[in-house]
């Protein structure tokens, strides 16, 4: 029953860009796509949302596409610390509650 | 600005004993409250959520309950702990409304021996 579809795992060099794909191709017209990041023996962390736009925060971009079937979060800079696992919440969860799937975890290789 | 107090950080209980988790939220009003639960190397199972003072949905049964006996505070509780109820509890808050994202406390890791 996932909605979602994420690589389980990837990989980046550090200080070089970072795409992380999410598919959501039954995202209805007034869900957000949220995108969280749990570090290890942590609680995950906010990262991002948007509707339809284009987002930046000071962590990161999120790319949504004109069919919103998909959408990417881009880490401009790899660091050490932004190796964790990255959620992509599934559409049909905007009010109150969030399901996290098994996310993507990513590796940063100095 | 608005923080979340989660405790303890770690605890270790025998099988039978009872449990209680507090968590707090400062600095909002009627908050939505969350109780999450990460089994090593899972992904979250969402427990309860609670969007007023003594209302609580549950998202699957289990041995375990949740009350909300003030506006910013969420308590977990269990009358005798089976070895299931090991793993990572998370609380979280949200402000009320559509698409707000979730803040997370920095969980409790409970063991049952």
């Amino acid at each position: 029953d996932a909605k979602t579809t994420q690589p389980n795992s990837m990989e980046s060099n550090e200080e070089e860009p970072v795409h992380l794909p999410c598919n959501h191709s039954t995202i209805s017209g007034t869900d957000y796509i949220h995108w969280y990041r749990q570090l290890p023996s942590q609680g995950p962390e906010y990262v991002i949302h948007g509707l339809t736009s284009n987002v930046n925060n000071r962590m990161a971009s999120l790319a949504i596409a004109e069919d919103r079937k998909s959408s990417t979060l881009i880490l401009h800079r790899a660091t050490l610390r932004d190796a964790a696992v990255y959620y992509c919440i599934p559409p049909g969860t905007s009010y109150d509650k969030v399901i996290f799937g098994p996310g993507t975890s990513l590796s940063v290789i100095p | 600005s608005q923080t979340i107090h989660q405790w303890p950080a770690t605890l270790v209980q025998p099988v039978g004993s009872p449990l209680s988790l507090e968590c707090t939220v400062e600095g909002t009003s009627n908050p939505n409250l969350y109780w999450y639960r990460q089994a090593a190397g899972r992904g979250l199972q969402l427990l309860f959520y609670s969007v007023g003072i003594g209302q609580i949905s549950s998202e699957v049964p289990q041995n375990l309950s949740a009350s909300r006996p003030q506006d910013r505070q969420f308590i977990l509780s269990s009358k005798k702990l089976l070895l299931s109820d090991s793993g990572f509890y998370l609380c979280a808050w949200s402000p009320g409304g559509s698409g707000q994202p979730q803040h997370f406390g920095d969980g409790t890791r409970l063991s049952i021996l």
